[in-house]
């Protein structure tokens, strides 16, 4: 069974810093991972989807990488802002197209 | 890009009572609806899967009879939560997804039971 670790689970930084938020995930067999942002109370807004195959995509301030021989994934967001708070989800997804998603980092940046 | 309608968006009711939650694809068909759950500072768990026109398939652990789900059409899907009790207070999201597996998300519907 898949499990999917996200590590910290919370984040309080200034605005201006860079970070690195980290998901592993147990069974490397995955057809895809996806990193999603979720605003309290709403639902989920997909960020950036990595195929098994490749090694990183790229979206604005936003860099998510993925290492499948060491079930890993990161999400470096750039130059944050008050704005990137938000709980970021990653979901690795298996064949079936099902995703199994992670507790999720509580991400707060502050002025 | 793909959207994905919720209804209600909140909900609150009396325990014992039934609850029905709409979720409707407005510019694709969904072939798959996929339900979830999420409990505060939790992830989502996946409740059941449903292909239109057939029966959900559900997740270990999770009640058919109490979570009965319809997917009548290819853009629109019901999760009626029966004889809802306290314990079933939680955010019910539903992710459709179209003919090209693409999977999209619904803004969830928080479900508040008294």
């Amino acid at each position: 069974k898949q499990e999917v670790t996200q590590i910290p689970a919370a984040l309080s930084v200034p605005e201006g810093e860079n970070l690195v938020l980290n998901c592993s995930f147990t069974d490397s067999a995955i057809y895809n991972l996806q990193w999603f942002r979720q605003d309290p109370g709403k639902g989920l807004t997909s960020l950036l989807l990595i195929q098994s195959s490749q090694r990183e995509q790229t979206s604005g301030r936003l860099n998510a990488s993925l290492d499948k021989s060491s079930g890993r994934s990161t999400l470096y967001i750039a130059a944050s802002q008050p704005g990137d708070s938000a709980t970021y989800l990653c979901a690795a997804v298996r064949g079936s197209y099902i995703p199994t998603f992670g507790r999720g980092t509580s991400l707060i940046v502050h002025p | 890009g793909a959207v994905v309608s919720q209804h209600p968006s909140w909900v609150i009711c009396k325990s014992g009572t039934s609850v029905k939650i709409e979720c409707r694809s407005l510019d694709f068909q969904a072939t798959t609806m996929f339900w979830y759950r999420q409990f505060p500072k939790q992830s989502l768990m996946l409740m059941a899967t449903s292909n239109e026109g057939s029966k959900a398939t559900y997740e270990q652990g999770v009640e058919k009879d109490k979570f009965l789900i319809n997917h009548a059409s290819l853009t629109l899907s019901t999760l009626t939560v029966t004889s809802a009790h306290p314990e079933d207070s939680s955010f019910y999201i539903c992710s459709p997804k179209d003919g090209a597996d693409t999977q999209y998300f619904g803004p969830g519907t928080r479900l508040t039971v008294l």
